[in-house]
């Protein structure tokens, strides 16, 4: 199988802290990983896609200071949501690609992130 | 920018009835995926069609890509409050850099 694992599941934290999640490819090496963003009953919003070595690619609109993406290995990802604010609450769900098809992306189980 | 609609964004029906959600674009797509998603989980993969005018059946599930690769539907027959989930559908372009295309999802709700 391709599974893919997010820590924390859920996380609490006070505005103006930073948080980190974590996204692991656990039998697979993934080049390619991607953050999404989720409100309730709505769609994936993507935030970025992140490549082991390089830079995140931010879509527009969301700021790159605020949401750090790093890709340091071949099976992890983390994103670190800096100055948190009640605003920034929300589910996040990461995937990752297992070789170069764009249909061999496989979901984490997401992230429960809620700033008091 | 390629573009997924999707409807309907919500549905409630009864148990034991059809329903079909639809996913439309002006572009052509090289596959197309459709998910379920429950409340605080991931998407989980229902299945993937790649070739157009493609059907797959997953039990009382029909997927179907249309003949032009730019539409697609899922239909489910007697449903079940067990069907009751977001259901996605993504489409994949090698013109969008890799990514997926997420259409705006379906709120179904099954009532016994």
């Amino acid at each position: 199988g391709a599974v893919v694992s997010q820590h924390p599941s859920w996380v609490i934290c006070k505005s103006g802290t930073s948080v980190k999640i974590e996204c692991r490819s656990l039998d697979f090496q993934a080049t390619t990983m991607f953050w999404y963003r989720q409100f309730p009953k709505q769609s994936l919003m993507l935030m970025a896609t992140s490549n082991e070595g390089s830079k995140a690619t931010y879509e527009q609109g969301v700021e790159k200071d605020k949401f750090l993406i790093n890709h340091a290995s071949l099976t992890l990802s983390t994103l670190t949501v800096t100055s948190a604010h009640p605003e920034d609450s929300s589910f996040y769900i990461c995937s990752a690609r297992r070789g170069a098809e764009i249909r061999e992306q496989y979901f984490g189980p997401g992230t429960r992130l809620t700033v008091t | 920018t390629q573009l997924l609609e999707q409807s309907p964004q919500f549905l409630s029906i009864q148990e034991g009835e059809n329903l079909t959600v639809y996913c439309n674009s002006s572009s052509v797509f090289s596959s197309l995926q459709w998910y379920r998603q429950e409340p605080g989980e991931g998407p989980v993969l229902l299945v993937t069609v790649v070739t157009g005018g493609e059907v797959k059946k997953l039990k009382r599930l029909t997927f179907q890509f249309g003949d032009a690769r730019k539409d697609s539907s899922l239909h489910i027959t007697a449903a079940q409050t067990g069907d009751t989930g977001l259901y996605l559908c993504a489409g994949g372009s090698g013109n969008q850099g890799g990514k997926l295309i997420f259409g705006q999802g379906t709120e179904l709700s099954v009532k016994p």
